[in-house]
């Protein structure tokens, strides 16, 4: 497609209950990463994806959170068991890979608002 | 990982004026991109510039890497201008390639 599609736009959900989050990268793009925007956190990275090489996990806040990526294009983000703490604006964003290991511009989804009751 | 802080956290203007925003980061990077939040929450991106000059329309952006800041410009606002501004950065080392650091924000709000 012409940009980043993120599915749901928005999610409400009662705390315990498990959610998934969906991001379609823009064709073409090796690298998908998830962040997550929050008032009192601010910007921050999630998990990064890149071709088939394992993912880095390393922003995931609990072992709640988990994230696949099928077939080198769509990703799921899941969370179990939500907390009302993880209420948070939820955004994909996909890149070429530029000069080998670096990436080039990141292209941001509009993101999915999870509201967690 | 890389701090990176952003100036002034809020700025107000009226309608052409221009204004200058700032990006200080604490360590060499490979990757710096400016974005505009629109009031839908959508990140647009405006510049992808890990060093040098560039300029679209109206904005235009420095980075000087090796005194590790960036500057965003804006020229003759726009109410359509107001919004978040962030300044991201890719470390060029360590475990944490890939992943953009974000600073906190400078929020515009430009009056007619």
């Amino acid at each position: 497609g012409a940009g980043v599609s993120q599915s749901p736009s928005n999610k409400v959900t009662e705390k315990g209950k498990d959610v998934e989050l969906r991001c379609d990268p823009i064709s073409g793009h090796t690298a998908l990463y998830w962040y997550r925007q929050s008032l009192g956190q601010g910007l921050e990275f999630l998990i990064y994806f890149q071709g088939n090489s394992a993912p880095d996990k390393s922003g995931l806040p609990s072992d709640r959170f988990s994230a696949e990526r099928t077939g080198g294009s769509v990703s799921t983000l899941t969370i179990q068991r939500t907390q009302q703490e993880d209420s948070a604006v939820y955004l994909c964003a996909s890149s070429m890979i530029a000069r080998g290991l670096f990436t080039d511009t990141q292209y941001f989804g509009p993101g999915t608002r999870l509201t967690v009751l | 990982g890389i701090q990176v802080e952003q100036s002034p956290p809020d700025l107000i203007l009226q309608e052409g004026a221009n204004s200058t925003l700032r990006c200080n980061f604490s360590d060499s990077v490979n990757n710096l991109q400016w974005f505009h939040q629109n009031p839908w929450g959508q990140l647009i991106n405006l510049f992808y510039i890990p060093s040098g000059t560039k300029q679209n329309g109206r904005l235009s952006a420095t980075t000087v890497a090796t005194e590790r800041y960036s500057l965003l410009y804006i020229s003759s606002s726009q109410t359509t201008d107001s919004g978040v501004y962030f300044c991201a950065v890719e470390a060029d080392r360590g475990s944490t390639l890939g992943r953009l650091y974000f600073g906190r924000g400078t929020q515009l709000t430009v009056w007619p």
